[in-house]
């Protein structure tokens, strides 16, 4: 079945403690990327990636990395979560590497990040 | 810069009854345009896209929404409400023609009563 996979499904953590949210596609969608979705704000980009080794950042890219070592993996890493960071999390991919509307966005089922 | 406007956070209707849901969006270029719906605890999950082939776009579902550029709105619309269309919808506009960026709407939770 064609999908993308994240882990954890929720997840509670500590201020500044380091954590990595995985995202896996089996599509092989050349690009991905990742969303925080906040009420009353829609979902915001954070880091997208048009293939292997090459990423950029998104709208709100503060207080995160990425990585796209593998065409079918883009972990999502936080160095030292805060509060504001607490926020359902989604990953997304798709094959068109330049045309969006060619090629729809497949979402994961979401992270629920809560950090205290 | 693109944006678009999600007027309504919550909508109820009656089994049966239309649904209409408002989009209107802003954009100096010729806008792409997406109806994302979100059920609890899933993702996203694409409805339907304008793309300029044509003005009036059919979804899964039974949704379709009209792309009004004098009115520069993109509502979503449903003739008869189902008790399974109970979720959250997201309309979205692409950033330029070249980028890989939605940009989404705040989103409007839809009720559906029986």
């Amino acid at each position: 079945e064609a999908q993308v996979t994240q882990n954890p499904r929720y997840l509670i953590t500590v201020t500044g403690k380091k954590l990595t949210v995985t995202c896996s596609q089996n599509m092989n969608h050349e690009y991905m990327s990742w969303y925080r979705q906040d009420p009353g704000l829609g979902l915001r980009q954070i880091y997208y990636s048009m293939n292997v080794e090459v990423t950029d950042k998104g709208d709100v890219p503060e207080g995160y990395k990425v990585s796209r070592k593998e065409k079918r993996n883009f972990p999502l890493i936080l160095e030292s979560p805060s509060p504001n960071q607490t926020s359902l999390y989604f990953c997304a991919s798709s094959l068109s590497k330049g045309r969006l509307y060619n090629s729809p966005l497949h979402f994961g089922n979401g992270t629920r990040l809560t950090v205290t | 810069a693109q944006s678009v406007t999600q007027l309504g956070s919550h909508v109820s209707v009656s089994e049966g009854a239309l649904v209409l849901l408002r989009c209107n969006y802003s954009s100096s270029v010729p806008p792409y345009l997406f109806w994302y719906v979100q059920y609890p605890n899933q993702g996203l999950q694409l409805l339907l896209k304008y793309t300029s082939a044509a003005t009036l776009v059919k979804g899964i579902n039974g949704f379709e929404a009209e792309f009004k550029k004098s009115e520069t709105s993109f509502h979503l619309t449903k003739p008869s409400a189902h008790m399974s269309d109970a979720a959250e919808y997201f309309c979205a506009v692409g950033k330029g023609g070249a980028t890989n960026k939605l940009i989404f709407g705040t989103g409007t939770l839809l009720a559906v009563q029986p």
